[in-house]
């Protein structure tokens, strides 16, 4: 499975936009790049997805470089209950691809 | 629109002892995950369905653990017989297909705990 790395934590203030970084410099060119967050005591919850192209969505927005070797997601305004495990994932075609492969990802913490 | 729904939502059990946990996936998914998560990490994949099919359970320790998904719809996990290391969550998802850019919806968990 092709791998991503994350930062483990990253904080920021209320009502501030936030930038989660994820490198993936083996991605390849069917790969999918998928990001899921998980609120305290839940499962798992989906993001975002994109190719090559910017993603924008009612949560929040994805930036992939033009390489594709890396990616951001962008919470334009952070709110307390944006607090969660963030989870940048690569998702690739045929197979055991197929699978969703998680990390460890990256803890968000909200200050009021 | 019901989500995944997952029972029971915590089992405490004694080691050695049988547990199963079960698994209503979103109606119309074909595609049904079996993870497994340990405290402070990311959750791990046992075994992935496609209708009835077991397309994908290499990482499933066939040796205490058993899935079967029967008519393509509703799962369970069972665990037998138990052991201290196996405290974890368990979580069940769901999505339409195995696509790449098909989403999967995932249920609460069900928190085991091993004593």
């Amino acid at each position: 499975d092709a791998k991503t790395t994350q930062p483990n934590s990253m904080e920021s203030n209320e009502e501030e936009p936030v930038h989660l970084p994820c490198n993936h410099s083996t991605i390849s060119g069917t790969d999918y790049i998928h990001w899921y967050r998980q609120l305290p005591s839940q499962g798992p919850e989906y993001v975002i997805h994109g190719l090559t192209s910017n993603v924008n969505n009612r949560m929040a927005s994805l930036a992939i470089a033009e390489d594709r070797k890396s990616s951001t997601l962008i919470l334009h305004r952070a709110t307390l209950r944006d607090a969660a495990v963030y989870y940048c994932i690569l998702r690739g075609s045929g197979g055991s691809n197929y699978k969703l492969t998680f990390g460890k990802g990256t803890l968000l913490t909200v200050n009021p | 629109e019901a989500g995944v729904v997952q029972s029971p939502r915590y089992k405490i059990i004694e080691k050695k002892q049988p547990v199963a946990f079960w698994c209503n996936p979103i109606s119309g998914h074909n595609t049904l995950y079996w993870y497994l998560q340990n405290l402070g990490q990311g959750p791990e994949l046992l075994i992935r369905y496609e209708n009835e099919e077991a397309v994908d359970d290499s990482q499933l320790p066939k040796d205490r653990f058993s899935a079967e998904r029967l008519k393509g719809v509703d799962s369970t996990l069972k665990i037998q017989p138990a052991e201290l290391g196996d405290s974890a969550v368990y979580l069940c998802a769901s999505s339409l297909g195995p696509r790449d850019r098909t989403e999967a919806f995932f249920g609460q968990g069900t928190r085991l705990t091993v004593v």
